[in-house]
């Protein structure tokens, strides 16, 4: 069974511009999240969705959006890239029941120079 | 959101029992507790979860206090790939998202 895929896995960009990272979720698994993980402040939440509808927000700018298709795959983007923006992006899938496991990706590594 | 706190790093020595303490003082009665650990740069790994009771699976064992106010995350016979960070979280149900806080983590040291 295929876990989460996330690409690229790696990606450099310049400030201003804009990225869009992508994630394939386990099959079956209708709710994906997001998390963005830096030094200086670990692992946060970014946001999740399932079936399509953006169900949970984490304290982000509005430079940071997302979506998600009817297959349940799932893109996040970045616009006006800043240096701070620099982090590993990790994607979690999971079947959406109560108490059931998020399945996470290997993420994506964005640098920002 | 309930909080967790875990010691910032522990050492253990291959073979040995390692155990993972986290206190979760103001954890409600329907938050479960979760174990992920990640290992350098890889996406974090889920482990166990458990709401009262203690659980066992391949990896690990979880006991929970029977206050829910603490719990301990047990590796019986660790080994050198067992050196990871591990999150002890508490998850917050919201509208029945899937939302993690994590905190600062245990860094896990297995040494030969």
């Amino acid at each position: 069974k295929a876990g989460v895929t996330q690409t690229p896995r790696y990606l450099i960009k310049t400030r201003g511009q804009q990225v869009t990272l992508s994630c394939s979720p386990i099959s079956g698994h209708r709710s994906v999240s997001w998390y963005q993980q830096t030094p200086g402040q670990g692992l946060q939440f970014l946001f999740e969705y399932f079936s399509e509808t953006q169900r949970n927000k984490g304290n982000f700018p509005g430079r940071f959006s997302g979506r998600q298709f009817s297959n349940s795959r799932s893109e996040m983007n970045v616009s006006t890239l800043e240096l701070g923006d620099s982090a590993l992006y990790l994607c979690a899938s999971s079947w959406d029941r109560e108490g059931g496991e998020l399945f996470f990706g290997e993420g994506s590594r964005l640098t920002v120079l | 959101d309930a909080k967790t706190t875990q010691p910032t790093s522990m050492d253990c020595a291959e073979g040995r029992a390692a155990n993972l303490p986290c206190n979760h003082s103001t954890i409600s009665g329907n938050e479960y507790v979760y174990w992920y650990r990640q290992i350098h740069s890889q996406g974090p790994q889920y482990i166990i979860h458990g709401l009262k009771n203690n659980e066992t699976n391949e990896m690990a064992s979880l006991i929970i206090t029977e206050d829910r106010k603490s719990s301990t995350l047990i590796l019986p016979h660790a080994t050198l790939r067992d050196t990871a960070v591990y999150y002890c979280i508490v998850r917050v149900l919201l509208n029945a998202g899937n939302m993690l806080t994590f905190g600062g983590g245990t860094r896990l040291m297995v040494k030969p």
